[in-house]
C-alpha cells in the first residue's frame, strides 16, 4: 500500500515569493497534519485538518495557510517567504482526529525540503 | 505547558553495544508516547508507541516503557547495528485534543563497526 506522498521533493524560492506544498494521505485516512522541521530541531506542528476543516493550528504567522480537499489530500501555502522558512515540511496522515482515550498514530511522508534564498 | 526533553547527542557507540536514549516529558492529562526515527534525508518513521502507564512499546529490538511516576519513556536496545544510525525523536500527544504531536529536539545516534 502507498504511504503518505508529498510533492515536490525539493524546492528553491527567493524571499517574498509564495510556495504551495502538496500531500496525499494514506488511503482511508481522513486527517492530515503539517509540521515544520528546521535543521537540527524536532518537528513543530503547523496545522491539522480533518474532514476538510481546520481542527488545530500551531504558533505560526498568518502567512501560513492550508486546506484539505474532498479526497483528503492537502496543500500548505506559505506567502511572503522569509529566510527562516527554510526547512523540511512534513505531512502526516491518520485515520481520524484524536478522540478521548484513543491513540491515532500519525504516519509521515518523506517531506518537502524548502530552501529560501 | 506540554513538552518533551531528550538527552543531547550525538551518541556514538560501537556495533553490538547497549543503547539508552533518555526521554522525559511534561504533560497535562494523560499523554500517549512515541519514538520516531529519521534516517538521513528521509521523513519520520514510527518506531514504537505506548498509550498508558506501564505499557511497553517494542519494535525491531527497540523497547521503551511508559513510566508515569518518573514521567519518562527511555528508548533501549540491547545490541545496536550500524544500520541503526539515525536521529531518534521522542514525542507525545494528548487524548481528547486534535492529535498534535509534540516532539523533543532529537538525539543523533552514530554506530561504528
Amino acid at each position: 500500500d502507498a504511504g503518505v506522498t508529498q510533492s515536490p521533493t525539493h524546492l528553491i524560492k527567493t524571499r517574498g515569493q509564495h510556495v504551495t506544498l502538496r500531500c496525499s494521505p494514506i488511503s482511508g485516512h481522513k486527517s492530515v497534519s503539517w509540521y515544520q522541521q528546521v535543521l537540527g530541531q524536532g518537528p513543530q506542528f503547523i496545522f491539522q485538518y480533518y474532514e476538510k476543516e481546520e481542527r488545530g493550528r500551531g504558533n505560526f504567522p498568518d502567512r501560513f495557510s492550508a486546506r484539505q480537499f474532498p479526497n483528503y489530500s492537502s496543500e500548505l501555502n506559505v506567502n511572503a517567504l522569509l529566510l527562516g522558512d527554510s526547512a523540511l515540511y512534513l505531512c502526516a496522515s491518520s485515520l481520524r482526529q484524536g478522540a478521548p482515550s484513543s491513540t491515532d498514530t500519525q504516519y509521515f511522508g518523506p517531506g518537502t525540503r524548502l530552501t529560501v534564498l | 505547558g506540554n513538552s518533551v526533553t531528550q538527552m543531547e547527542g550525538p551518541v556514538t557507540l560501537s556495533e553490538e553495544a547497549f543503547l539508552t536514549i533518555n526521554c522525559t516529558y511534561t504533560a497535562t492529562g494523560y499523554p500517549s508516547l512515541f519514538w520516531y526515527v529519521q534516517y538521513p534525508g528521509e521523513g519520520l518513521q514510527l518506531l514504537l508507541k505506548a498509550t498508558k502507564a506501564d505499557d511497553k512499546g517494542s519494535n525491531k529490538g527497540f523497547e521503551a516503557t511508559y513510566r508515569k511516576e518518573t514521567t519518562s519513556f527511555h528508548l533501549e536496545k540491547g545490541s545496536v547495528q550500524v544500520s541503526d544510525s539515525a536521529v531518534y525523536f521522542c514525542a507525545l500527544t494528548l487524548s481528547g485534543g486534535y492529535n498534535k504531536l509534540i516532539f523533543g529536539a532529537g538525539t543523533r545516534l552514530a554506530v561504528h563497526p
